[in-house]
C-alpha cells in the first residue's frame, strides 16, 4: 500500500463546475496535509494546507480533512481552464524539525471549455 | 518575502560526468532545505534534507551527495552521473520549527545522455 494514494486521472471537468480531488494516506500519525498544483514542466506550488479535521476555504479552493477515515480532499469551485494541472497531495507527520513530507503521484485535472 | 533560486534551469550532461546543482534561499534565516527528484511522469522523491549548516540527512542511497556550506545555500553533487539520474531536480525550503509547509524553487531539468 502506498503511503499517499491518488487517482492518476485524468479527471475531466467542464468549465464552471466543481472539481473534486481525493487522496488517502496510510500513516495514522500524520498531522499536516498539503495540496500542491503543478503545471506541466513547472515546479509544484503550494495552494492549500490543513492541519485540523473539517474544511478550510481559500477563495475557490476548499480542503477537507477526515483523520478518522484517513482521507483529504480538494474542491475547486467555478473551475477555470487555468486550473488544468496536476494536483499533488502531500502528508507529513510533523514530528521532527525537518518535517519530511510524503507526496502522492498526483491527479491530472483537465478543465474543458 | 522569501525567494528560492535554482541554477542552472536546464542541463544536459554525458554519462560519467560530474554534477553540481545549486539552490539559494533569500528572505529567511535557518531554513530547512530539501532536494527532491521527479522522474518523468512520477511522483516526488526526497533525496536529502538539511536542518542546518553542515547537517545533511540522506533518504535514498545512490551516487548523489548534498552539502550545505552556508545557511541559505544547498548544493547537490555527483562525481559520475548515471542515465538513471535524469529528471527534474527540485529544491525546497521550510521554516525552522513548527512550520511544515514546503516551498519549491523553479527546478533544474537534467538530462543524462
Amino acid at each position: 500500500q502506498k503511503e499517499v494514494e491518488q487517482n492518476s486521472g485524468p479527471l475531466s471537468v467542464p468549465e464552471g463546475a466543481i472539481a473534486s480531488l481525493n487522496c488517502t494516506y496510510s500513516d495514522r500519525g500524520s498531522q499536516s496535509f498539503f495540496w500542491y498544483r503543478q503545471y506541466s514542466g513547472k515546479s509544484p506550488e503550494l495552494i492549500m494546507f490543513i492541519y485540523s479535521n473539517g474544511d478550510k476555504e481559500d477563495g475557490r479552493f476548499t480542503a477537507q480533512l477526515n483523520k478518522a477515515s484517513q482521507y483529504v480532499s480538494l474542491l475547486i469551485r467555478d473551475s477555470q481552464p487555468s486550473d488544468s494541472a496536476t494536483y499533488l497531495c502531500a502528508v507529513s507527520r510533523g514530528w521532527s524539525s525537518a518535517s519530511k513530507i510524503i507526496f502522492g503521484s498526483g491527479t491530472r485535472l483537465s478543465i474543458r471549455p | 518575502s522569501q525567494t528560492i533560486h535554482q541554477w542552472p534551469a536546464t542541463l544536459v550532461q554525458p554519462v560519467g560526468s560530474p554534477l553540481s546543482l545549486e539552490c539559494t534561499v533569500e528572505g529567511t534565516s535557518n531554513p530547512n532545505l530539501y532536494w527532491y527528484r521527479q522522474a518523468a511522469g512520477r511522483g516526488l522523491q526526497l533525496l536529502f534534507y538539511s536542518v542546518g549548516i553542515g547537517q545533511i540527512s540522506s533518504e535514498v542511497p545512490q551516487n548523489l551527495s548534498a552539502s550545505r556550506p552556508q545557511d541559505r545555500q544547498f548544493i547537490l553533487s555527483s562525481k559520475k552521473l548515471l542515465l538513471s539520474d535524469s529528471g527534474f531536480y527540485l529544491c525546497a525550503w521550510s521554516g525552522a520549527g513548527r512550520s511544515y509547509e514546503q516551498y519549491f524553487g523553479p527546478g533544474t531539468r537534467l538530462t543524462v545522455t
